[in-house]
């Protein structure tokens, strides 16, 4: 069964940083492109972060490009991002994602998701 | 950057009913990189198609996805009390996922 746990979500002040943990389990993390997707309370879904297998690629919503840095250790089923300069905007439940490959081969949906850990950006 | 446009904004229907929600793009996207996913109150979103017609492992035969180009579909044939949720649509293009704004399905 796959299983993605998010931790190290708080309160930050503005300026602040944090960094997200997600523990995969139940399929083989290093084969797959993982993703951050953020929910703001209330509101619909933004995608955040996307890193490929062998971390070899990594893609940025413009929200958060030069802010944010996904990571992956594959040792140790485990994905991150390190969130920088942290902003109001930035308050959402942060979801992490396993990403499947398509018929084109290509990683462009997510189908399994964590339970999500909520970042709060408040003085 | 391919902007979704989901429509409506809120479908109030009964149990039983048909449910038909829909994803505009402002640009045409790959039918391979269209998605739809349901979410319920504090819960995480669950993939329901994939390719735009391809319904994820799990999901009822009621759930159905259709279109192409700038058009694409979620039907729901029959709605089970299960269902009433919020639907959102999903592409990846440009190196960018973005998601529409989501369609509520409502128990009316």
């Amino acid at each position: 069964e796959v299983q993605l746990l998010e931790s190290g979500g708080g309160l930050v002040q503005p300026g602040g940083s944090l960094r997200l943990s997600c523990a995969a389990s139940g399929f083989t993390f290093s084969s797959y492109a993982m993703s951050w997707v953020r929910q703001a309370p209330g509101k619909g879904l933004e995608w955040v972060s996307t890193i490929s297998v062998s971390a070899a690629t990594t893609y940025y919503a413009d929200s958060v490009k030069g802010r944010f840095t996904i990571s992956r250790d594959d040792s140790k089923n485990t994905l991150y991002v390190q969130m920088n300069r942290l902003r109001a905007e930035d308050t959402a439940v942060y979801y992490c994602a396993k990403q499947e490959f398509d018929t084109t081969g290509f990683y462009s949906y997510f189908d399994y998701w964590g339970q999500g850990t909520l970042v709060t950006v408040s003085s | 950057e391919s902007v979704l446009t989901q429509s409506p904004g809120t479908l109030s229907l009964s149990p039983g009913e048909r449910a038909t929600l829909s994803c505009r793009a402002s640009q045409s996207v790959s039918s391979s990189y269209l998605a739809w996913y349901q979410q319920k109150p504090g819960q995480a979103p669950r993939l329901l198609i994939y390719g735009a017609s391809s319904r994820a492992t799990g999901i009822p035969d009621r759930f159905s996805g259709s279109g192409s180009g700038t058009d694409f579909t979620l039907t729901i044939s029959r709605l089970e009390p299960e269902d009433f949720a919020v639907y959102y649509c999903q592409q990846f293009g440009s190196s960018q996922w973005t998601f529409g704004q989501g369609t509520k399905v409502e128990i009316k």
